[in-house]
Order: structure tokens, then sequence, then C-alpha cells
């Protein structure tokens, strides 16, 4: 079992649909998580970071926590085609230090 | 920008040489990562730093090794190199509590001919 696992997509939504992408994590005691986007060729980038369980909204993005079922999720509200990149749920596990494991990512095409 | 520069970009080089990666920050981070990114795999961790002179393997760290030995440089060296490990690096930096973000380097395209 992969310690962060995403469902690869790819996810096409029309333009101002909900984009829902989910993640789940294998270690129980992680407590940070995160979700990055990606363009084609660029480094990823920060999107949200959940630490208690619930949702957190910032914008046009929701990230929800479910610790009991290890399931995060992010929500894409009024989808863009600027929305069209690979979304990588990311998680800070403690094994000495600590690792940040990421997931194989989704990949959402936003269709106009 | 997070200060964090990756070098060289780009390198194509033979089979079996070694290569070294440099990753250079000016945050002062704590941590430091190396992850290849492949198409299906999503970024996997080789090996990454939780201080200086302090490394730890990631879960595809086979034929690779680093060193820290300055907080800001961490080195990623390909002892000899294969075709297998054409792809495209990056560096990440974080800071030392559990509740923090990784930062990103711009990658390295590394072709292995």
């Amino acid at each position: 079992q992969k310690e962060v696992e995403q469902n690869s997509g790819p996810l096409s939504v029309p333009e101002g649909a909900i984009a829902s992408l989910n993640c789940t994590y294998s270690d129980r005691v992680s407590q940070s998580f995160f979700w990055y986007r990606q363009y084609s060729g660029k480094s990823p980038e920060l999107i949200m970071s959940i630490y208690s369980n619930g949702d957190k909204e910032d914008g046009r993005f929701t990230a929800q926590l479910n610790k009991a079922s290890q399931y995060v999720s992010l929500l894409i509200r009024d989808s863009q085609p600027s929305d069209s990149a690979t979304y990588l749920c990311a998680v800070n596990r403690r094994t000495g230090g600590f690792k940040t494991i990421f997931g194989a990512g989704t990949r959402l095409f936003v269709k106009a | 920008d997070a200060g964090i520069t990756q070098s060289p970009r780009h390198k194509v080089t033979e089979t079996g040489t070694p290569v070294t990666l440099r990753c250079h920050q000016t945050e002062n981070h704590r941590y430091m990562y190396w992850y290849r990114q492949d198409p299906g795999h999503g970024l996997r961790l080789i090996h990454y730093s939780y201080g200086v002179k302090d490394t730890d393997k990631g879960e595809v760290s086979d034929g690779y090794s680093v060193s820290r030995s300055k907080t800001e440089d961490f080195l990623l060296t390909l002892e000899s190199a294969t075709s297998s490990q054409t792809s495209v690096y990056f560096c990440a930096i974080r800071e030392g509590t559990e509740l923090t973000e990784a930062f990103f380097g711009q990658g390295t395209r590394l072709t292995v001919v």
C-alpha cells in the first residue's frame, strides 16, 4: 500500500462546475496535509494546508480532512480552464525527522 | 518566491558516469528534500536531510547518495548514472516544525543516454 494514494484521473469537468479531488493516507498519526498544484513543466506550488478535521475554505478552494477515515479532499468551485493542472496531495510523516510524502497526483482538465 | 536554486537546470550525461545535482537555499530552512518525478508516479522521495550531516533515505534511494555539509547546500549524486535515472529532479525545502509546507526549486531535467 502506498503511503499517499490519489486517483490518477484524468478528471474532466466543464467550466463552472465543482471539481472534487480525493486522497487517502496510511499513517494514522500524520497531522499535516497539503494540496499542491503543478502546471505542466513547472514546479509544484502550495494551494491549501489543513491540520484539523473538517473543512477549510480559501476562495474557490475547500480542503476537507477526516482523520478517522484517513481521507483528505480538495473541492474547486466554479472551475476555470486555468485550473487545468495536476493536483498533488502531500502528508508530513514523522520518521526520525519529517518526510513530506506525495501522492501520484490527479490530472484535472476544465473544459471551456 | 522562496530562495531555492537548483543547478544545473538541464543535463545530458552518459550511462556509467557520476552526476551531481546541487540545491542551494537562502532561507535557512532545516529540511531539504530531493524528489524525482516521472509520468504516473508523482513525486517520489529519494533522500532528505533534517540538518547538517543528518540525512535519511526515501522510497527510491538506490543508486543515489546525498551530502549536506552546510545548511544552505544539499547535493544529490548519481554514483553511476543509468537510463532509468532519466527524470526531472526537484529539490524542496521546509522549516523545522511539522505544520509547514515545502517550497520547491525549479527542477533539473536529467537525461542519461
